[in-house]
């Protein structure tokens, strides 16, 4: 049984350039959260989806910043024209229901800007 | 802020000794859960306690819940060099996020 897959494991951007971070959740799963976290800090809430919908993007920046997860395939971070600021781990986990019941991590990714 | 807040930001202890973390809200809650954090992975749940419920054991884990005074503590007895780890609690509020503190940077020397 597969856990949550991220990829890739680090991600490595000049400023400018965009960055695509990929979530797998563990199979069945059909709600993903994506989280931000810097050095020696917690992690930040960044956005909760279902199968195609976006449910609750309050931690997400207003530019810059978006999320998907498609009836098929992973659910994917994108960030545009990332900058030094947007440098720290992302990461995602899965549940098979909402109701805040037990989250599953994945292991992040790992994102440097230049 | 919906977030709990961790009590202490960091604790060092000797193997064997017990370790305590407590861990405040702000609003009344659906259910508060605990997750540790090695260096560079990602959050492993530990135990999950219900607004129902006072006290809940996992193996050597012990969480208690008080919601008059709105927090909770976790209990590690006989610690290990292994549960050096960040501690986080997640108090949850409602059923669309779960939101992380600061945590405890738990140290145990052998």
């Amino acid at each position: 049984n597969a856990g949550v897959m991220q990829n890739p494991r680090h991600l490595v951007r000049r400023r400018g350039q965009e960055a695509r971070l990929r979530c797998s959740p563990v199979k069945g799963h059909s709600h993903v959260y994506w989280y931000r976290q810097l050095p020696e800090e917690g992690l930040k809430f960044m956005v909760y989806l279902q199968k195609e919908n976006i449910i609750d993007e309050s931690g997400m920046p207003k530019e810059r910043f978006s999320a998907e997860f498609p009836k098929e395939g992973p659910s994917i971070l994108r960030i545009q024209q990332v900058v030094r600021g947007d440098s720290a781990a992302y990461f995602c986990a899965s549940s098979p229901s909402g109701g805040m019941e037990k989250l599953f991590f994945g292991s992040g990714t790992q994102l440097s800007v230049l | 802020s919906q977030q709990g807040e961790e009590d202490p930001q960091a604790l060092s202890i000797q193997e064997g000794e017990n370790a305590t973390m407590n861990c405040s809200y702000k609003t009344s809650i659906n259910n508060l859960q605990w997750y540790r954090q090695n260096s560079g992975r990602g959050l492993v749940h530990l135990i999950l306690i219900r607004s129902n419920e006072r006290e809940k054991h996992s193996g050597r884990l012990r969480v208690t819940l008080d919601t008059s005074k709105k927090s909770s503590s976790l209990l590690i007895t006989a610690s290990r060099a292994a549960d050096t780890a960040s501690y986080f609690c997640a108090p949850s509020y409602n059923n669309n996020d779960m939101r992380f503190g600061a945590g405890t940077r738990l140290t145990v020397k052998p």
